[in-house]
């Protein structure tokens, strides 16, 4: 157990649909990053927050955004929802002034139909 | 980013040391080698990092070579609860810039 939580733990969404994941960090970290894991493949790197602000992001479009609140939890939003954007979704969460080590959580299975 | 280059799978017998191999012959100078695992329906779960003296924890062992260009991770111990799917990582070294790229990993079956 890292101590990182994320909800829903499953959730089935329709194409066109929006969606919002969250990620709770564990206590002390102020970083979270999101990650998408398709089936069979290693997690990608969506985007990181820090601080609230986005501290860098990885090869998705706009339609996947996020925000950091002031207790350091996370959201992950997904406008127009694709087929393709099935996958598990991975929040983690780290002391930006180390970063060495990320806490990552169960994720959120999400199904686009 | 820096790649990474695993064999897919490897298979072990339990209580019997694994080597876990991993090639990044473009690594650069700041760049730190990571290993993280990730066991079935759960997340990613960090295993070791090291820069370029080899490393050790309660966990497992990193062997760096001298050029840096290859490391492999060391089980001294495979137990069934190693099997998992075991990514090696480069992730340079800059403060608050501490995503993962991961690549397909590779798979640890460990037989009983």
């Amino acid at each position: 157990e890292t101590g990182v939580t994320q909800s829903p733990t499953h959730l089935i969404k329709t194409r066109g649909q929006q969606v919002t994941l969250r990620c709770s960090s564990q206590s002390g970290h102020n970083t979270v990053s999101w990650y998408q894991q398709a089936l069979g493949q290693g997690p990608q790197f969506i985007f990181q927050y820090y601080r609230e602000e986005e501290n860098g992001r990885g090869n998705f479009p706009p339609r996947f955004s996020g925000l950091q609140f002031p207790n350091y939890s996370s959201e992950l939003n997904v406008n127009a929802l694709e087929l393709d954007d099935s996958a598990l979704y991975l929040c983690a969460s780290s002391r930006a002034s180390t970063g060495y080590e990320q806490y990552f959580g169960p994720g959120t299975r999400l199904t686009v139909t | 980013d820096a790649k990474t280059t695993q064999p897919n799978s490897m298979e072990s017998n339990e209580e019997e040391p694994v080597h876990l191999p991993c090639n990044h012959s473009t690594i650069s100078g700041t760049d730190y080698i990571h290993w993280y695992r990730q066991l079935p329906s759960q997340g990613p779960e960090y295993v070791i990092h090291g820069l370029t003296s080899n490393v050790n924890n309660r966990m497992a062992s990193l062997a760096i070579a001298e050029d840096r260009k290859s490391s492999t991770l060391i089980l001294h111990r495979a137990t069934l609860r190693d099997a998992a799917v075991y990514y090696c990582i480069l992730r340079p070294h800059q403060t608050g810039a501490n995503n993962l790229f991961f690549g397909t990993g590779t798979r640890l079956t460990v037989i009983p």
